[in-house]
């Protein structure tokens, strides 16, 4: 399968700034990547579906100005949380979709809002 | 919709014992399942998937489920449990008959105690 690369692994921000979340698919041109969300003792959640060069879709109730995706190039999906908020705080992780082979997972990204 | 119930957030096993980890599925059409393993503060790591092919599938670690239309169940099981398999269980659907978008159950946790 890819191998897929998400940085950073854990952050520390403070109440009202932004922060971005890379996740990079190192083998693999994928013209479609996830992002999920998980709470402590929870499952994941699936935020949104990223589409390289178009706009991506976002699950019902996230909010799409906070969760800004980006999927410029076929190695590249961002995830920015806009004015965060300790509510934002969580373990956050992408997928590549590997074609016919399924799906690679990133190793994740805590962040924590302060 | 897809969706996916694990029967079961907490399993405990003793080490050696079978581990026997439930996974219903709903499904419109005929699913692609998966099952994951997270360790703490890290990624998925695919244990194995039914994509239409064998009903009995074999993954890594000595696990292996089996996909059941007409109880509409793959459970996950393992003839000996190690101390090294306790962690997070996901199962998870990806619907339309393909690799779509993925919906987790809420999880399992296994502990393995001596």
């Amino acid at each position: 399968g890819a191998v897929v690369s998400q940085h950073p692994s854990w952050v520390i921000c403070k109440s009202g700034t932004s922060v971005k979340i890379e996740c990079r698919s190192l083998d693999f041109q994928a013209t479609t990547m996830f992002w999920y969300r998980q709470f402590p003792k929870q499952s994941l959640m699936l935020m949104a579906t990223s589409n390289e060069g178009s706009k991506a879709t976002y699950e019902q109730g996230v909010e799409k100005d906070k969760f800004l995706i980006n999927h410029a190039s076929l190695t590249l999906s961002t995830l920015t949380v806009t004015s965060a908020h300790p509510e934002d705080s969580s373990f956050y992780i992408c997928s590549v979709l590997d074609g016919g082979n399924g799906y690679t997972f990133g190793s994740g990204t805590r962040l924590t809002v302060v | 919709a897809q969706s996916v119930t694990q029967l079961g957030s907490h399993v405990s096993v003793s080490e050696g014992a079978l581990v026997l980890l439930r996974c219903n599925y709903s499904s419109s059409v005929p699913p692609y399942l998966f099952w994951y393993v997270q360790y703490p503060n890290q990624g998925l790591q695919l244990l194995l998937k039914y994509t239409s092919a064998a009903t009995l599938v074999k993954g890594i670690n000595g696990f292996e489920a089996e996909f059941k239309k007409s109880e509409t169940s793959f459970h996950l099981t393992k003839p000996s449990a190690h101390m090294s398999d306790a962690a997070e269980y996901f199962c998870a659907v990806s619907g339309s008959g393909g690799y779509n978008k993925l919906i987790f159950g809420a999880g399992t946790r296994l502990a393995v105690h001596p």
